[in-house]
């Protein structure tokens, strides 16, 4: 079977850094999403990687191993307005996206 | 302000009503679906349109019955629903359907079913 996972709830300070982690098993591997998603509003896009290695969006970065199964999204200077549910998604050999469940993310002051 | 609209945005039923759940988008999008998203739960695809056309459908109860007609709208009808169908249906839309295109969410219809 296909699996994504990913931690269910972290919690994070204000100003800080948090790594959420990523790991799949599909069939196949296209490409990962990492969608943001704050409550009751539409997930909304981060970042999508391909190929081994970080790419980074201003406080926000991305890394892929392929060859491990992992993703993990990094957050700098975390902000009050960071508090939402981020999902992480896998486009498998079929171009099917395979969803994790999410990670909410609690920022506290 | 993401360019997919949908409508209601809370809707409270009864198992023996008949309601539709309504989405648009107006990003020139020829790809739309269907989510169901249920607390802790993974994204669950129900239906894709593609140029108008019924391309998946992953063995959605009868229940509930798409409508798509063309490229900006998209419908799912809804009729003798059960309580465990409550929960947030989200519409997205891509530019083709591929799926390593960047999807499009709406912010959803939250769905009570009683």
């Amino acid at each position: 079977g296909q699996n994504i996972d990913q931690p269910t709830e972290m919690t994070a300070t204000e100003g800080a850094i948090v790594q959420i982690n990523c790991t799949y098993q599909t069939s196949g591997f296209n490409g990962l999403f990492w969608y943001q998603q704050h409550a009751g509003e539409a997930p909304t896009f981060l970042s999508y990687n391909v190929l081994d290695g970080l790419e980074e969006k201003g406080r926000f970065s991305s890394f892929l191993s392929r060859s491990k199964g992992y993703s993990y999204l990094l957050l700098k200077e975390l902000q009050m307005k960071d508090s939402a549910s981020y999902l992480c998604a896998v486009v498998d050999s079929n171009y099917q996206l395979i969803w994790g469940a999410g990670t909410k993310l609690i920022i506290k002051p | 302000e993401t360019g997919v609209t949908q409508t209601p945005r809370h809707l409270v039923m009864g198992m023996t009503n008949k309601k539709s759940l309504k989405c648009e988008q107006h990003l020139g999008h020829n790809a739309m679906y269907w989510y169901k998203q249920s607390a802790k739960k993974p994204l669950e695809l129900m239906f894709v349109y593609n140029f108008k056309e019924q391309t998946e459908n992953n063995s959605v109860p009868s229940r509930f019955s798409p409508e798509c007609p063309n490229s900006s709208h998209l419908f799912l009808h809804l009729h003798t629903l059960q309580p465990e169908d409550s929960a947030l249906y989200l519409c997205a839309s891509s530019p083709n359907g591929g799926g390593q295109e960047t999807q499009y969410f709406g912010p959803g219809t939250r769905l009570l079913v009683l």
